[in-house]
């Protein structure tokens, strides 16, 4: 059974980076893409972007303001662990936070953790 | 992007009824088309994938049907641990993108 857990800060100061961890069980990054997906408070779920053991990455372009200039979606293939880095946070970035595994063929996301709200606030 | 619209926002229903959740996408999304299941404070739960397909482990109580636009999830009788929000999501083109989310509760 896949089991995914994120971990970071609950609480980030503005303009501050937001840092997550998502240790995945279960199964291995080396297999699959693994993704990350927020939900602002009262807000629907927005996907952020995904990373392959091999690096490779992608991103929404999508999400306000210019949240793919500030992401990055790292690996560790040792710690069976990806990351999630968000520089000059605002209180927009507000939200729970969760780390699923990626599914390319039908681009769905069959395993996620709990959830992590980060709230960024003074 | 593919925008998603559900509908009804939200229901109240009762155990035994049968339920169904219309889900839209903004332009033809083929077949790609999966639903969630999502409670307080736990992690999402993959339903079914590709329009139709249910995932492992899923009840077969739980069934989605559509194409090009319009797709429906229908639980055909609700059980007490079904009261969770639904959210369908698009993977036909990038960027993936979910519904605004279908709140189910007891009436």
């Amino acid at each position: 059974q896949v089991q995914l857990q994120e971990s970071g800060p609950g609480l980030v100061k503005p303009s501050e980076t937001l840092s997550l961890t998502c240790t995945v069980s279960g199964a291995s990054v080396t297999s699959y893409y693994w993704s990350w997906v927020r939900q602002p408070a009262g807000k629907g779920l927005e996907w952020i972007g995904r990373i392959y053991h091999s690096g490779s990455t992608s991103y929404n372009p999508s999400l306000n303001p210019s949240l793919k200039s500030r992401v990055t979606v790292s690996v560790d293939t040792s710690k069976n662990q990806f990351s999630l880095k968000v520089i000059s946070v605002t209180a927009a970035d507000t939200a729970v936070y969760y780390c699923a595994r990626d599914t390319p063929t039908y681009g769905f996301f069959d395993s996620w953790g709990q959830g992590t709200l980060v709230t960024v606030s003074s | 992007d593919i925008q998603m619209t559900q509908s009804p926002s939200s229901l109240s229903a009762s155990v035994g009824d049968r339920v169904t959740i219309t889900c839209r996408s903004s332009q033809s999304i083929s077949g790609y088309l999966n639903w969630y299941q999502h409670k307080p404070g736990k992690a999402p739960k993959l339903l079914i994938y590709a329009t139709s397909d249910l995932q492992s482990g899923v009840p077969s109580r739980f069934s989605g049907s559509g194409s090009g636009t319009d797709f429906t999830l229908t639980i055909s009788s609700l059980q007490p641990e079904d009261f969770a929000t639904y959210y369908c999501q698009q993977s036909y083109s990038a960027p993936r993108t979910f519904g605004p989310g279908t709140k189910v509760d007891i009436k």
